[in-house]
């Protein structure tokens, strides 16, 4: 079985503090995303990944960063957090064919409350 | 108008119905089809994969698709309280990125 794991399941941090979100696929997939899931607006990308070192803007990449060393490492980094950015943050890996048998995996997300 | 839509719920049914979800989309550039199921604070699973018109299923599920009228479905039968979750649509048209609908919660009554 596929699988994205994301280092915490929550975390609470004060306004102004760096946050780390560390995502980790063990599926060799080519391309990584993080999203954010909010009540009423559904998922939004952030930020996505098709290679190493490689990074593309989301729709909503402002107030973030990403990283990439490793294939199967993604982080998104918080540079100051803010309490806007009180959300839950997904994780995914997909296979990154392009066509059929593209699919989209994710981890059991990160609850982040910024106080 | 949103590229994809989908039923607002929430939905309650009693256990046993037979549950229909529908999303429904404007690009016509949409080539592959997934449903998405969300447990309470867990990430979606994916359910269900098609890419092309026509019924798909899998044990109680139903994927339906038709590109003619832009429309996707989810039919779940005898449904269970272990059915209760939110399930999201998702499709891709080829070489870009995932679009989801917003989802809808379903709460299967005992």
């Amino acid at each position: 079985d596929v699988k994205v794991t994301q280092s915490s399941r929550y975390l609470v941090k004060r306004t102004g503090e760096k946050v780390f979100l560390e995502c980790v696929q063990d599926m060799d997939h080519e391309n990584m995303f993080w999203y954010r899931q909010d009540p009423g607006l559904g998922l939004r990308l952030i930020y996505f990944s098709y290679d190493v070192k490689m990074k593309e803007k989301g729709d909503i990449p402002e107030g973030y960063s990403v990283s990439r060393e490793k294939k199967e490492r993604f982080s998104l980094i918080l540079e100051s957090a803010s309490t806007n950015q009180t959300s839950m943050y997904l994780c995914a890996s997909s296979t990154g064919t392009g066509g059929v048998g593209e699919k989209l995996f994710f981890g059991s997300g990160t609850q982040l409350s910024v106080l | 108008q949103k590229e994809v839509e989908q039923d607002p719920g929430p939905l309650s049914v009693p256990e046993g119905a037979i549950v229909s979800l529908n999303c429904t989309y404007s690009n016509s550039a949409f080539q592959y089809f997934m449903w998405y199921r969300q447990y309470s604070r867990k990430g979606p699973e994916l359910l269900m994969y098609t890419y092309s018109s026509g019924n798909k299923e899998d044990g109680r599920f139903t994927a339906q698709v038709d590109k003619s009228s832009k429309y996707i479905s989810l039919f779940i039968r005898d449904s269970q309280p272990s059915d209760s979750a939110t399930y999201l649509c998702a499709m891709i048209p080829y070489g870009q990125n995932f679009v989801f609908g917003p989802g809808t919660r379903l709460s299967v009554l005992p």
